[in-house]
């Protein structure tokens, strides 16, 4: 299985501030990437497939970018609603659709 | 709208196995549009995928766990053998939605189910 390395493991913003996770690929995987939002006591939401692609629904603050090994998640202005712990996902399942570690995003 | 709840045992005793299902409600389970998985999350810590099976029967697992692992479609069923205080985690099921040849991800979950390891 391909590993997925997530960075920072947690943050802390204040309100309107951009907020940036990165995943890091242990090979390249091309654009296949897909990232989660993880609230507490609720089931995983998809945010995004394919590096860059929102779900329907996904507030437009939410963006994803990269291709190869790394990628990058970001929250343009983090809102009070955003309070989750992130996963990113390789999306490939002949490879394993092995999970990053997580970035529990916190208000300052 | 489609809703899935996991259910089956809550407490497994060490060496036994473990024995979920997943009740699928406002869509049905054989649809070719869709697959289905099983993910946990064992406590204080991330998500893990355990495996993913398709319509045809297909199922893919995670590397470490396939020996121990079996996901039947019919039933959305995920039975994991000789378990251990390891295999202790919330253990959601969820719909994958392929996006293309290869590849996809989980656009449906349930609530998930505790299930604990322990004599």
């Amino acid at each position: 299985d391909i590993q997925m390395t997530q960075s920072p493991s947690s943050l802390s913003a204040s309100v309107g501030d951009k907020v940036t996770i990165t995943c890091q690929a242990s090979q390249d995987i091309n654009n296949y990437l897909n990232w989660y939002q993880h609230k507490v006591g609720k089931a995983p939401k998809l945010l995004i497939y394919d590096a860059f692609k929102l779900e329907t629904g996904v507030p437009s603050r939410f963006s994803g970018s990269g291709s190869g090994t790394d990628f990058t998640l970001i929250i343009s202005s983090l809102q009070p609603e955003d309070i989750a712990t992130y996963y990113c996902q390789h999306n490939e399942y002949q490879w394993g659709l092995t999970f990053g570690g997580g970035t529990k995003v916190e208000i300052k | 709208q489609l809703q899935l709840q996991e259910s089956g045992s809550g407490l497994v005793r060490p060496s036994q196995t473990l024995s979920l299902s997943c009740d699928v409600s406002g869509g049905s389970i054989n649809t070719r549009d869709y697959s289905w998985g099983w993910i946990r999350q064992p406590p204080g810590k991330g998500l893990e995928w355990i495996g993913t099976i398709f319509q045809s029967g297909t199922t893919y697992s995670k590397s470490s766990l396939s020996s121990r692992v079996s996901i039947s479609v019919d039933k959305l069923s995920l039975r994991v053998a000789s378990v251990t205080a390891a295999d202790t985690a919330l253990y959601y099921c969820a719909r994958f939605r392929a996006y293309s040849r290869g590849r996809g991800g989980f656009d449906v979950w349930g609530q998930g189910k505790m299930v604990t390891v322990s004599s």
